[in-house]
């Protein structure tokens, strides 16, 4: 595709549920990232892939949040057992030769 | 560790009126310097990037950003603001050993007065 594509792009689910956010990066690009953006807060770092491997998953903010990628393409983003404070507006990134193109996230909202 | 500091939370201009965003970073090397722009509703969208060189940097939408090594800064400029500028901006700095990730600052939402 011509950009980040991430699905969906609104889910409200119950507490205590779990979620998969879904990010189709860029064709060719090596890097991926999940950021999460809470309202009147900046980007917050989740993990980093390059390639299938995550190198770096210091951001994930508890062991309810798992992610993967497969074929070196597409990633998901899974919380377990959803909290209230995790609404926010989950953000993926793909890129290649230091440069990070964004996706327009995914907003989700706990009730 | 590193971070991204942008002391001005909002900032409005006057449409024509010139603009200049801060951003300081702390980290033991020159790193990746970015702007990105995010508009209500919408992914971020790359203004500009300084790697190395020339420390004056120009970005599209008439954007331009000067690294300042000895102050640790990259400050964001536009001569005349649009009214189409008012979004938020957020600057982000990659270091240059280790994880290869974004370190973003906390934004600065720029509002236009026509």
């Amino acid at each position: 595709g011509a950009g980040v594509s991430q699905s969906p792009s609104n889910k409200v689910t119950e507490k205590g549920k779990d979620v998969e956010l879904r990010c189709d990066p860029i064709s060719g690009h090596t890097a991926l990232y999940w950021y999460r953006q809470s309202l009147g807060q900046g980007l917050e770092f989740l993990i980093y892939f390059q390639g299938n491997s995550a190198p770096d998953k210091s951001g994930l903010p508890s062991d309810r949040f798992s992610a993967e990628r497969t074929g070196g393409s597409v990633s998901t983003l899974t919380i377990q057992r959803t909290q209230q404070e995790d609404s926010a507006v989950y953000l993926c990134a793909s890129g290649r030769n230091t440069e990070a193109f964004f996706g327009q996230g995914t907003r989700l909202t706990v009730v | 560790a590193q971070s991204v500091t942008q002391p001005d939370i909002h900032i409005t201009v006057s449409e024509g009126a010139s603009l200049e965003l801060r951003c300081n970073y702390s980290y033991g090397a020159t790193p990746y310097l970015f702007w990105y722009v995010q508009s209500p509703g919408q992914g971020l969208q790359l203004l500009l990037k300084y790697f190395s060189g020339d420390t004056l940097v120009q970005g599209i939408k008439g954007f331009e950003a000067e690294f300042k090594r000895s102050q640790s800064s990259f400050n964001l400029r536009k001569p005349s603001v649009h009214w189409s500028d008012a979004a938020e901006y957020f600057c982000a700095v990659v270091p240059t050993s280790g994880t290869y990730k974004y370190i973003f600052g906390t934004g600065t939402r720029l509002k236009v007065l026509a």
